[in-house]
């Protein structure tokens, strides 16, 4: 299986700051990484995928870069509503596999 | 916009199986380049992916899981189900149903739907 590392696993920011989240493959998977933002009680919503594509109707400050085993997921100027729990998932190969998480907290 | 809802028993006892459905409104599961999936998430843990099936009935499963889930689909119905046997106390979880889209996204998800093992 491949395994994805997140770093870090927590963060404390505030609003306004730039915040990044990195997630690293076990492997190789091309560009086949997408990133969800869950917040408690709720299902995961998808932000972007293919590494770097933005979801439709997902706000510009979201972005994603990478290929190959290292990727970001980047919050250009963090919001109230930002404040939740991300996770990188990679459609490579089988079994699909998600990140153990980066939950993001108010400073 | 496609929804999807989860529905089934709330409480399984361990050694039995579980068997959820998921019903799909507002589009058709027969249409696109789609897949259907469900994934699990145990309370304060991270996501586990169980398996996905076409509407042609192609299905994937992940190894972990030992050939314990089988997923079904009823284009007639548009649904799909999951069955896990011989459950125990570690597949306790909030399941959700998921659409998939090729290699790229799961969007939409189900709401979840609680399943407590326990005797």
């Amino acid at each position: 299986d491949i395994q994805l590392t997140q770093s870090p696993s927590f963060l404390s920011a505030s609003v306004g700051d730039r915040v990044t989240i990195t997630c690293r493959a076990s492997q190789g998977i091309s560009s086949y990484l997408a990133w969800y933002q869950q917040k408690p009680g709720k299902a995961p919503k998808v932000l972007i995928y293919a590494a770097s594509t933005l979801q439709s109707g997902v706000s510009s400050r979201f972005s994603g870069s990478g290929s190959a085993t290292e990727f970001t997921l980047t919050i250009s100027s963090l919001q109230p509503e930002d404040f939740a729990t991300y996770y990188c998932q990679q459609f490579n190969s089988f079994p699909f596999t998600f990140g153990p998480g980066t939950k993001v907290d108010i400073k | 916009q496609v929804q999807l809802q989860e529905s089934g028993p709330g409480l399984v006892r361990p050694s039995q199986t579980l068997f959820l459905t998921c019903a799909v409104s507002g589009g058709s599961i027969t249409s696109g380049s789609f897949h259907w999936n469900w994934i699990r998430q145990p309370a304060g843990k991270g996501l586990e992916w169980i398996g996905r099936i076409y509407d042609t009935g192609s299905t994937n499963y992940n190894p972990s899981l030992k050939s314990r889930a089988t997923i079904s689909v009823d284009t007639s119905k548009n649904q799909f189900s999951l069955q896990l046997s011989s459950v125990t106390a570690a597949d306790t979880a909030v399941y959700f149903c998921v659409r998939g889209m090729a290699r790229n996204w799961f969007d939409p998800w189900g709401l979840g739907t609680l399943v407590t093992v326990s005797s």
